[in-house]
């Protein structure tokens, strides 16, 4: 079961620069979401989706867009990459948080932006 | 707001001895959910136990248990018999909804933990 998968594992931008993380699931999981995590802290919420068409802003979207063509696919855009965007992102998706169902995550995207 | 506070920043215990770890949190609501996960040096989070707001029975999952203690807004995780492969960072995490009756949910983390098993 390949579960949320995202690429790439590792990526250096210049200062500027844009790009996509991306995120699949293959759990046929409504709810998704995107976190970053700076060092020694928990991890914030970027954005998130209830479902194929409809996204909304998590705590920390500045910088940020998302889509959400497909159940499978929530891809996160960074336009113009700036140092403080360097951290780790982890995608994550959930059937039922409203049965209080875990979210499964992915295994990150490192990003450095110099 | 909602916080959730991890009062250790790093613990450590020896393999095979038992190590508490724990976790406040501040809300107001009645019905919301607590995780634990746990995040070993490859990165991945991974779920270690959870815990229904609406449930007296404190949650256990093999080794792991927890003492939710709902009037105190504490949810402390218990790791027993510690083996090496325990090492990792160690999240306290709070669900509720994002708006009241709404079907969004809101997971808010902790700063996370530091336990090092040693041999």
């Amino acid at each position: 079961n390949a579960g949320v998968t995202q690429t790439p594992k590792f990526r250096i931008l210049k200062i500027g620069q844009s790009m996509t993380l991306q995120c699949t699931q293959d759990m046929n999981h409504n709810y998704m979401y995107w976190y970053r995590q700076d060092p020694g802290m928990g991890l914030k919420l970027i954005y998130y989706s209830v479902g194929a068409g409809i996204t909304d802003k998590g705590e920390v979207p500045n910088g940020y867009n998302v889509s959400r063509s497909t159940t499978e696919d929530f891809p996160l855009r960074l336009e113009l990459a700036a140092p403080s965007q360097t951290s780790v992102y982890f995608c994550a998706s959930s059937l039922a948080p409203a049965l209080g169902e875990t979210q499964y995550f992915g295994p990150g995207t490192r990003l450095l932006v110099l | 707001a909602q916080t959730v506070t991890q009062s250790q920043p790093e613990m450590s215990v020896q393999e095979a001895e038992t190590v508490t770890l724990s976790c406040t949190y501040d809300t107001s609501e009645n019905n919301y959910y607590l995780f634990w996960y746990k995040q070993p040096p490859s990165r991945q989070m991974i779920l270690v136990i959870r815990q229904e707001a609406y449930k007296q029975q404190n949650a256990t999952e093999n080794r792991f248990s927890v003492n939710f203690q709902k009037a105190a807004k504490s949810f402390s995780l218990k790791i027993s018999d510690s083996q090496l492969g325990d090492t990792a960072m160690y999240f306290c995490a709070f669900m509720k909804r994002r708006h009241p009756g709404g079907s969004n949910y809101k997971l808010t983390f902790g700063k996370g933990t530091l336990l090092t098993v040693n041999p």
